[in-house]
């Protein structure tokens, strides 16, 4: 059974950090693109970026370019989302995926607040 | 604003038929397959269709996509109760080179 379970969110000041880790399990990582999406409470979904499969190609939303990094270790067979600098808009739940989009995890809150 | 274009709500009775407009461009739709994706009140999203009209095993036969041009239509026969949910599309945009999702429709079942 494919799984997705993230880990890392929660609250953070304007202009801090946080990063987001993702452990799959029933499958392999290493043959699928991955990506993380975001919801804001209340809001609709919005992509955030994805990596290829060995990482060498990354994709990114145009809000999140600079500040956010997406990567992966396919030995741990896990995904990450770091994210710097961050913003009260980028209060969300997030979701890690397999490729856009076959399976979702249950997501992760981040609250960027003072 | 969203690059897809989908109406704020559609509702029907137990048993009838709804249909979900997406509309888009074609560096989005017009190029590249869509998918559909339902969110049940406080659960992640969960994907309903893909390539257009392909159903994922274990989603019933009552959810079906077509495409057309720039634009795509998710159907929903026989209506339940439990299909109350939102419903997204979402698409690579080849121009953007990025994923993007519709706002979302709610399904309310009267």
């Amino acid at each position: 059974e494919v799984q997705l379970e993230e880990s890392g969110g929660g609250l953070v000041q304007p202009g801090g950090s946080l990063r987001l880790s993702c452990a799959a399990s029933g499958f392999t990582i290493s043959t699928y693109w991955m990506a993380w999406i975001r919801q804001a409470p209340g809001k609709g979904l919005e992509w955030v970026a994805n990596i290829n499969q060995d990482g060498g190609t990354k994709y990114y939303v145009d809000s999140v370019k600079g500040r956010f990094t997406i990567s992966r270790d396919n030995a741990k067979n896990s995904l990450y989302l770091q994210m710097n600098n961050l913003r009260v808009e980028d209060t969300a739940v997030y979701y890690c995926t397999r490729k856009l989009v076959e399976y979702w995890g249950q997501g992760t809150l981040v609250t960027v607040s003072s | 604003q969203s690059v897809l274009t989908q109406p704020p709500s559609v509702s029907a009775a137990p048993g009838q038929k709804v249909t979900i407009s997406c509309s888009g461009i074609n560096s989005n739709i017009g190029i590249n397959s869509v998918s559909w994706y339902q969110q049940l009140p406080g659960t992640a999203p969960k994907l309903l269709i893909y390539d257009n009209n392909k159903v994922p095993s274990g989603i019933p036969e009552r959810f079906s996509g077509s495409k057309s041009g720039t634009s795509a239509t998710l159907g929903i026969t026989g209506l339940q109760t439990g299909d109350e949910a939102d419903y997204y599309c979402g698409t690579w945009d080849s121009s953007l080179s990025g994923y993007v999702f519709g706002p979302g429709t709610k399904v309310t079942v009267l």
